[in-house]
């Protein structure tokens, strides 16, 4: 079964410091996509950053990277310089070729400490 | 230009009563899909849309559950006899196609709570 596993329920980080939202996912599939969502109170869901799988090279977005590990199966989220409104839920999922689904993770709660 | 907008923003029921979810996808967009989202959990697909082609409802979790889009524009999702268990966000999405690499926007949800 496609799964995506997000084990960080909770994570907390102080104003301007760095934090990593962990995220590992199944395939069989060799062509497929990687994404983080953001979800702040509002519920609206805003895309992060987005990541291909035949890319080598890590996705960057002003203080948000990722670490790509493909053989790992792991797609780890870097937000650099932490804000406030950084505090909200993140979600990791990805999507793979011949389906437009995108499969979810259960979601990591971000904190950030004033 | 303007996002993915849902309606209402929350809805209360009571138990058996049939309620109906608007979503009106970006303008463009010939993609659009339904999401439920329950307490603490992550998105669960429910139905998408593609043009004119027939609906994938592979999601839908029982008959009570429907959805309708007429052409590229606004999308209904209609809960009969609602149940408990039907709490949730229903999460609508839209993409510029319906592919695979498409990236989805979504808008901010109807929070759905059934008495």
């Amino acid at each position: 079964a496609q799964t995506v596993t997000q084990s960080q329920p909770e994570m907390s980080v102080q104003e301007a410091e760095t934090v990593t939202l962990s995220c590992t996912y199944d395939t069989s599939e060799s062509d497929y996509y990687l994404f983080w969502y953001k979800q702040p109170p509002s519920r609206q869901m805003i895309l992060v950053i987005r990541q291909e799988a035949y890319k080598q090279q890590n996705a960057t977005e002003n203080r948000f990277s990722v670490n790509f590990q493909k053989a790992a199966k792991s797609f780890s989220l870097k937000i650099s310089d932490s804000q406030l409104g950084d505090a909200a839920m993140y979600f990791c999922a990805y999507s793979t070729s011949g389906t437009y689904k995108y499969i979810f993770g259960t979601g990591t709660r971000l904190k950030v400490l004033a | 230009g303007a996002g993915v907008s849902q309606s209402p923003s929350n809805k209360v029921t009571e138990k058996g009563k049939d309620v109906e979810l608007r979503c009106d996808p970006i303008s463009g967009h010939t993609a659009l899909y339904w999401y439920r989202q329950r307490l603490g959990q992550g998105l669960e697909f429910l139905i998408y849309f593609q043009g004119n082609s027939a609906p994938d409802k592979s999601g839908l979790p029982s008959d009570r559950f429907s959805a309708e889009r007429t052409g590229e524009s606004v999308s209904t999702l209609t809960i009969q006899r609602t149940q408990q268990e039907d709490s949730a966000v229903y999460l609508c999405a839209s993409s510029r196609g319906g592919g695979w690499a498409d990236t989805q926007y979504f808008g901010p949800g109807t929070r759905l709570t059934v008495l």
